[in-house]
């Protein structure tokens, strides 16, 4: 069982906005600003999206935005488009000894 | 472009050491203040932080794997490894190697490998 908590998938059709959260403790997610969002592509290297909870690497579309509210943060995209399915996954630091955690992966699928 | 590309036996038996090497292309592994990661995803779950190397050269480990694992870097050949030692079946996964950008507090990961599939079986 990951360590963070992604919901197993959503959807969405092109044009729309969808959320995908990623709910984690007061150890991680709700206390720090180290959460970072990847969008994988099976047999494709994992791509940076998000980074220090609402932060977009350069060439990131700005359709992908992140937050976070508690012990829980979101990436949303916005405007999907066809491209954008894949899988999420979020990570954060952690204060246990773990240092780094990872969310079980959420599966995009645009209709 | 910067490429990172894993390599590895893809088959390793139950009880040895699985050694798999990161091959860094278009940039110097020795280039700022860089630092270099090992991450895994085992079949049908998510992902798994293995362990991260850092620029002032500590390494730091998952610890549920810190008695088996061994992040180095040879900047020589402008690579990274990864060893894992007394594997069994659990270790079954895809192993991503990835880096880590410069700064004091980072863990996150900029650039990652495609993976490499490593199966445990005799």
């Amino acid at each position: 069982q990951s360590a963070l908590t992604q919901p197993a998938s959503v959807s969405g059709s092109p044009g729309q906005s969808i959320t995908i959260s990623c709910t984690g403790t007061s150890s991680d997610v709700g206390t720090y600003k180290y959460v970072s969002w990847y969008q994988y592509h099976p047999g494709k290297a994992p791509k940076l999206m998000i980074y220090d909870v609402n932060t977009r690497p350069s060439g990131v579309s700005d359709r992908f935005s992140g937050s976070k509210a508690g012990d829980t943060a979101s990436l949303t995209i916005s405007g999907l488009q066809a491209e954008d399915e894949a899988d999420y996954y979020c990570s954060s630091y952690t204060s246990s000894s773990t240092l780094v955690v990872f969310g079980g992966g959420t599966k995009l699928t645009v209709l | 472009q910067l490429q990172l590309q894993e390599s590895g036996p893809g088959l390793v038996k139950p009880s040895e050491t699985l050694s798999l090497t990161c091959n860094v292309t278009g940039g110097s592994i020795s280039s700022y203040s860089y630092s270099w990661g090992w991450i895994r995803q085992p079949p049908g779950k998510g992902l798994e932080w293995i362990g991260s190397v850092y620029y002032s050269g500590s390494a730091y480990y998952n610890p549920s794997l810190k008695s088996r694992v061994t992040i180095s870097v040879d900047r020589s050949k402008n690579q990274f490894s990864l060893k894992l030692s007394s594997v069994t079946a659990a270790d079954t996964a895809v192993y991503f190697c990835a880096r880590l950008p410069p700064g004091i507090a980072v863990y996150y990961f900029d650039y990652w490998g495609q993976g490499t599939p490593i199966t445990v079986s005799s």
